[in-house]
This record gives C-alpha cells, sequence and structure tokens, in this order.
C-alpha cells in the first residue's frame, strides 16, 4: 500500500488566494482526519470524518476553511480566501480496519502564504 | 478533558546513552495513550499505544512507555541511542469521544551526538 497520499508537499501563495490540498486515505480506512502543524500552536485537529460524512469539525478556525470528503478515497482542505497566518504544515491521517486504533499520517503539505 | 504535557522541548543525549522522554497526562477516565514518531519532513508514525493492557508497552525500534497510573505518567525510553532516532517524539491521548480524537503534546526533539 502506498500510504496516506497528500498533494501537492508544498505551496507558496499570495495572501488572498484559494488553496486546495488534497488527501487519499489508505484503501480500506473509513475515517480520515486533517491536521494543522505549526510552532506556536503545535498540531492541531481540524475536523474528522467518518464514512465520508463530518463528524467533528470543532477545530476548523474559522469560514475561511472548509473540507470535504465526496468519496471514501478523496479528501479536500480548502481555504478561501488565505492568510499568512495559515502558513503550516497540514497534515492527513486515515484509520481503519484492523488498524482502528493507529493513525496513519501523510507526509504533509507544507503551505506559504506570502 | 484529557490532555497530556511534555517536559523538556529538547533532549540531548549521546549515541548508546540511555533515552528517556517525559510525559504526563491528565484524565477522569482511563486515558488511551501514544507516542509518536515524527522525522524531518514527514508525517508522524505511531511508536507505541496504551489501550489498559499490559502497562509496559513495547514499541518499534527498541522503544518502549511504561504506563503509570499514580504518577500519571507515560514516558518514553530506549535503553541505547541511535544516530537515528534524532527526531521529534509526541506524545498524545484519545479524547474518548468515540473516535480516535487525539490531542498531543508539544513535542520533545531528541538529539543523538556521536
Amino acid at each position: 500500500d502506498a500510504g496516506v497520499i497528500q498533494s501537492p508537499r508544498h505551496e507558496v501563495t499570495e495572501m488572498g488566494q484559494e488553496v486546495t490540498l488534497r488527501c487519499k486515505p489508505i484503501s480500506g480506512h473509513n475515517s480520515l482526519f486533517w491536521y494543522r502543524q505549526t510552532m506556536m500552536r503545535g498540531l492541531e485537529l481540524l475536523i474528522y470524518f467518518n464514512n465520508n460524512v463530518p463528524i467533528d469539525d470543532s477545530g476548523m478556525p474559522e469560514d475561511r476553511f472548509s473540507a470535504k470528503m465526496p468519496n471514501a478515497s478523496f479528501s479536500t482542505l480548502k481555504i478561501q480566501p488565505s492568510e499568512p497566518r495559515d502558513s503550516a504544515v497540514y497534515f492527513c491521517a486515515s484509520i481503519g480496519g484492523r488498524s482502528y486504533n493507529e493513525q496513519f499520517f501523510g507526509p504533509g503539505t507544507r503551505l506559504t502564504v506570502l | 478533558a484529557q490532555s497530556v504535557t511534555q517536559l523538556g522541548s529538547h533532549v540531548s543525549v549521546s549515541e548508546g546513552a540511555l533515552v528517556l522522554l517525559r510525559c504526563n497526562y491528565s484524565s477522569s477516565v482511563p486515558p488511551y495513550l501514544f507516542w509518536y514518531v515524527q522525522y524531518p519532513n514527514q508525517g508522524l508514525q505511531l511508536l507505541l499505544k496504551y489501550t489498559s493492557a499490559a502497562t509496559l508497552v513495547k514499541g518499534i525500534n527498541g522503544f518502549e512507555a511504561e504506563f503509570k497510573k499514580s504518577e500519571t505518567s507515560f514516558h518514553l525510553t530506549k535503553p541505547s541511542a541511535h544516530m537515528s532516532d534524532a527526531a521529534e517524539y509526541f506524545c498524545a491521548v484519545d479524547q474518548n469521544t468515540g473516535f480516535q480524537k487525539l490531542v498531543f503534546g508539544t513535542g520533545t526533539r531528541l538529539l543523538v551526538s556521536p
């Protein structure tokens, strides 16, 4: 298995632009998490999906952030409009099957908003 | 709410020396506890987990951790450090929400010198 796949690995954009981050979970996993990692705030959970349905989005910082999971093999995290304070590494993780209590993380997307 | 505290943002050891990374938890219910490792420019990888079975948990790469309820601790140890152990280590606790909502500590960077 290729593991959790995230794209792009790096994104540099200007303030005000729309940013879309993508995630493909491990096949057969039915839960997906989006995290944000910064020096100041550490690792924060943004949103959690179970069977493609958003269950807990209490960590989404504000309305500029949105996430979707149209099917079991794809999820997006969108920021519109982006701001410099959104600069961070965004991770996607999935869980499921026999690995029901181990989250498998993707390599992350490093976002820089100028 | 459950939380974890990691003492020491940086720990330096010599190759071959004992590694001890500290984690204390706060939980009103029996916790599920985890240690994750993050190598540079990579996502997090599970080292080991405590899920109320044996209090001494063995993980990958020679690491182990002991759950001590009386001390509310879950410290990570390795008898002999290797250069390849240099990474950032995160302790995490499950929030007991019914899905694996983890709260991560602030992380401890392990530095290994020859």
